[in-house]
């Protein structure tokens, strides 16, 4: 069974610019979350998608947006990229249980110069 | 709203030596507890997870953990750590189909 595949692994952007990074869930999950991990911060909860809803949301500013398709497969966007959202961002899949576990990607890595 | 606390940050040891990395959550009402590990530029694995009948679980590399209800903690713990168990480890806590995660706790084995 594939796991969760994110794309692109790297991406360098310049300040101002914007991104949308792409999570594939393991089939069959229908929900989708999304995480923010630096050395400063440690992994942040940007938000939680589950039948193209948006079903909890994070702490982070509205320059940060996602959406899920009716495949589950679920894309994020960040508009105007400032220094500080150089990270790794990782999306993990589960089942909708709450005692399911998430399943992560190898996420992607995202450089702001 | 639950919070997870892992006080070590970093925990260096010797090869074969015993490992414990400390986990303590903030409310012990409806929550499945997970510990996670990540290798350098990886996401975050799946180590081991408890979710409800024998308060000890553990996994297929000799980890191990233990939910102590009363003292609110899931201490993850090794006998005999191998140099290829270097990496950091994320207590986790799903509490109402939300995650809540530790900071981290970085174990750097030394031969």
């Amino acid at each position: 069974k594939a796991g969760v595949t994110q794309t692109p692994r790297y991406l360098i952007k310049t300040r101002g610019q914007q991104v949308t990074l792409s999570c594939s869930p393991i089939s069959g999950h229908r929900s989708v979350s999304w995480y923010q991990q630096t050395p400063g911060q440690g992994l942040q909860f940007l938000f939680e998608y589950f039948s193209e809803t948006q079903r909890n949301k994070g702490n982070f500013p509205g320059r940060f947006s996602g959406r899920q398709f009716s495949n589950s497969r679920s894309e994020m966007n960040v508009s105007t990229l400032e220094l500080g959202d150089s990270a790794l961002y990782l999306c993990a899949s589960s089942w909708d249980r709450t005692n399911s576990p998430l399943h992560f990607g190898n996420g992607t890595r995202l450089t702001v110069t | 709203a639950q919070s997870v606390t892992q006080l070590d940050s970093q925990v260096p040891v010797f090869e074969e030596a015993p490992v414990e990395l400390r986990c303590n959550y903030s409310s012990s009402v409806s929550v499945y507890l997970f510990w996670y590990v990540q290798y350098p530029n990886q996401g975050l694995q799946l180590l081991l997870k408890y979710l409800s009948g024998s308060t000890l679980v553990e996994s297929i590399n000799g980890f191990e953990a233990e939910f102590n209800k009363s003292q609110t903690s899931f201490h993850l713990r090794k006998p005999s750590v191998h140099i290829s168990d270097t990496a950091e480890y994320f207590c986790a806590v799903n509490n109402f189909n939300k995650f809540y995660f530790g900071s981290g706790t970085k174990l750097n084995v030394k031969p």
